[in-house]
């Protein structure tokens, strides 16, 4: 069965450095999205993206934040220059459709030093 | 704006028991309505879902009915076992907005 999948499981990064962290959503899926995890905190949405081009934000996804699909396969989210509060759980999803069932990844955890 | 409220807990329960994880939602329009599970260690996983009013969601036991007079969504399931021990996430929309999580912890 297909699936989204993210690299790394684990970043450490330090304060200021900039991180890409990596997606590859399901092959005939459209649209890609990314949630994250503060821990021990609700899931919350970032950005969703659809024909190259951003579709829908949060406030959460300022200037320090990025998406971009570099080819036909990745999906990234970049921190320009990350903060301790950026410490979180994120989450990649894709759907076929807008409003159809999103699959998420398993994660990457983000910990800024 | 869009919004789900649901029982935060933590819900401990015995093997066999009965399970209700109450949801309500605030939305404009009809939107569809999730329940996520997360394991502990791992990511989210679709439990269930319905997309309008009256359908009812059903996996693994579990089962939620869209409830449009009463803006809810609340998940049950007739008999837990232990490795229903999880978080819980209801969650609505073309770009999920989640309630806060219910921890379910189910003790043999």
């Amino acid at each position: 069965e297909p699936e989204v999948t993210q690299t790394p499981s684990h970043q450490v990064t330090q304060m200021g450095q900039e991180v890409i962290l990596r997606c590859v959503p399901i092959s005939n899926h459209l649209y890609f999205y990314w949630y994250r995890q503060i821990l021990g905190q609700k899931v919350e949405f970032l950005v969703s993206f659809y024909n190259n081009e951003i579709s829908e934000k949060s406030e959460i996804f300022d200037d320090q934040f990025s998406v971009e699909r570099p080819d036909g396969s990745n999906f990234t989210l970049k921190i320009r220059s990350t903060k301790l509060e950026d410490s979180a759980m994120y989450f990649c999803a894709s759907s076929v459709g807008q409003g159809d069932t999103q699959y998420f990844g398993p994660g990457t955890r983000l910990t800024v030093l | 704006g869009d919004s789900v409220t649901q029982m935060e807990g933590p819900v401990t329960l015995s093997e066999e028991a009965f399970l209700t994880i109450n949801c309500t939602y605030t939305a404009t329009g009809y939107p569809s309505l999730f329940w996520y599970v997360q394991y502990p260690g791992e990511g989210l996983q679709l439990l269930l879902k319905a997309t309008k009013a009256d359908d009812k969601g059903s996996n693994k036991g579990f089962e939620a009915t869209y409830r449009k007079e009463t803006t809810s969504f609340h998940l049950e399931k007739g008999s837990v076992q232990v490795s229903d021990s999880a978080v819980y996430f209801c969650a609505l929309h073309k770009k999920l907005v989640f309630g806060k999580g219910t921890k379910l912890t189910v003790n043999p």
